[in-house]
């Protein structure tokens, strides 16, 4: 199957400046990685994904980059502000048997201090 | 409500009680899933049902029991469940074999075993 590895597990960083979170994953065969951010209390909800042929995508103040040859992609959040702050979780889908399946990382707590 | 729905929210039972974790979802998906989320763990599928045929079931113990009589509603039986099965459960949707692999998650049943 599928290992995604996320980190860091925990980040802080001050209002205005950027977050990093950095995934790997271990089969060639994913071919779409989302990202997902939880608040505390609420359900996880997709704010952007890549699909396997594009290197980079950008959505205002967020950007994911893909990197197929090294197998790791990353969420950039710039000019944070503090409703930030959430539980960030990133996967990769592969279809495995009769459906596809996502594979998730662990989470990264990010807290944006104002 | 839209989008996909989960009741109940909280649910504390004992461990000889019986209980039912329902999931509604109504975007017109034709594949479902349940998801255990524990603290300081990744997201652990543990069903998933793909046209109300369940195709995959991740060695999850048997006092979980799933159901799915169509391709809106989703059940979770729970019996006899241990102090470690408290967590929150989660159910998604998503259209399978269309091209898209979005899952979209309902807000959850937080459930503790006492």
């Amino acid at each position: 199957g599928e290992n995604v590895e996320q980190h860091p597990s925990t980040l802080s960083v001050q209002e205005g400046d950027s977050a990093v979170i950095k995934c790997t994953y271990s089969d060639s065969a994913s071919n779409y990685f989302p990202w997902y951010k939880q608040e505390l209390g609420k359900r996880p909800q997709l704010i952007i994904d890549i699909r396997s042929n594009v290197g980079e995508k950008k959505d205002q103040r967020i950007a994911v980059t893909l990197n197929k040859t090294a197998k790791h992609f990353s969420l950039h959040i710039t000019e944070t502000q503090p409703e930030d702050s959430a539980v960030y979780f990133c996967a990769a889908h592969r279809w495995g048997g009769a459906l596809g399946r996502l594979y998730f990382g662990r989470g990264t707590q990010l807290t944006v201090w104002p | 409500e839209t989008g996909v729905t989960q009741t109940p929210r909280h649910l504390v039972m004992g461990m000889t009680n019986k209980k039912s974790l329902k999931c509604e979802q109504h975007l017109g998906h034709n594949a479902m899933y349940w998801y255990k989320q524990s603290a300081k763990k990744p997201l652990e599928l543990m069903f998933v049902y793909s046209l109300e045929e369940r195709v995959e079931n991740n060695s999850v113990p048997s006092r979980f029991s799933p159901e799915c009589p169509n391709s809106s509603h989703l059940f979770l039986h729970l019996h006899t469940l241990q102090p470690e099965d408290s967590a929150l459960y989660l159910c998604a949707s998503s259209q399978d074999r269309s091209g898209t692999y979005e899952q979209y998650f309902g807000p959850g049943t937080r459930l503790t075993v006492t």
